[in-house]
């Protein structure tokens, strides 16, 4: 069975600087899709940013940006530029290309401090 | 556009009772989903649908049931209800490789 596992329960950010947020998955599978969202108090969940597993480059997205490492099964999440906005809960999810199962982490709160 | 909508946002509900919780997308998304998500954890899949007429179990699937009669359509059912289902439930739907979009959550109480 696929696993995601985010290791960070919270983390802080001096505004206008950077965050890294980690991300490991458990797979045997070859075709998935991995994505960030983010979810704030009110509870709806924003797609952050997406990578397909057959694509090298990395995905960009404005200020946010991954970090895909296939073979160490790591997608980290980088935040430039911090904003306030952009405090709330983060998780990353993975979604199986063969069942299209949707799975999430347990999630990593940020918060960004002025 | 309505997008994915459920029904109710909010219910309480006694020990051993019954209820369903309604999901309905416009999107024409063949993919649905189900999850639960406890206070300051993450979202745990229920059940989920890739078409009309397919559902297939999540990671906690034990005390649900889900139907998938229509494309539209993705109705949770909850039988004999237990103070461990107190949750928030999201439907979610997408067409593959394209955005999720989730509904807004509903809150659960069993007491």
């Amino acid at each position: 069975a696929q696993t995601v596992t985010q290791s960070q329960p919270e983390m802080s950010v001096q505004e206008a600087e950077t965050v890294t947020l980690s991300c490991t998955y458990d797979t045997s599978e070859s075709d998935y899709y991995l994505f960030w969202y983010k979810q704030p108090p009110s509870r709806q969940m924003i797609l952050v940013i997406r990578q397909e597993a057959y694509k090298q480059q990395n995905a960009t997205e404005n200020r946010f940006s991954v970090n895909f490492q296939k073979a160490a099964k790591s997608f980290s999440l980088k935040i430039s530029d911090s904003q306030l906005g952009d405090a709330a809960m983060y998780f990353c999810a993975y979604r199986s290309g063969n069942t299209d199962k949707l799975i999430f982490g347990t999630g990593t709160r940020l918060q960004v401090f002025p | 556009n309505a997008g994915v909508t459920q029904t109710p946002k909010f219910r309480i509900l006694k020990i051993g009772q019954s209820m369903t919780l309604q999901c309905t997308q416009d999107m024409n998304h063949n993919y649905m989903y189900w999850y639960r998500q406890d206070p300051g954890m993450g979202l745990k899949l229920i059940y989920y649908s890739v078409g009309a007429g397919i559902t297939d179990k999540g990671e906690v699937p034990n005390g649900y049931n889900v139907s998938r009669s229509t494309t539209e359509d993705f109705p949770l059912r909850l039988e004999l209800a237990a103070p461990s289902q107190t949750s928030v439930y999201f439907c979610a739907s997408n067409n593959p490789a394209n955005t999720i979009y989730f509904g807004e959550g509903s809150w659960l109480t069993v007491v």
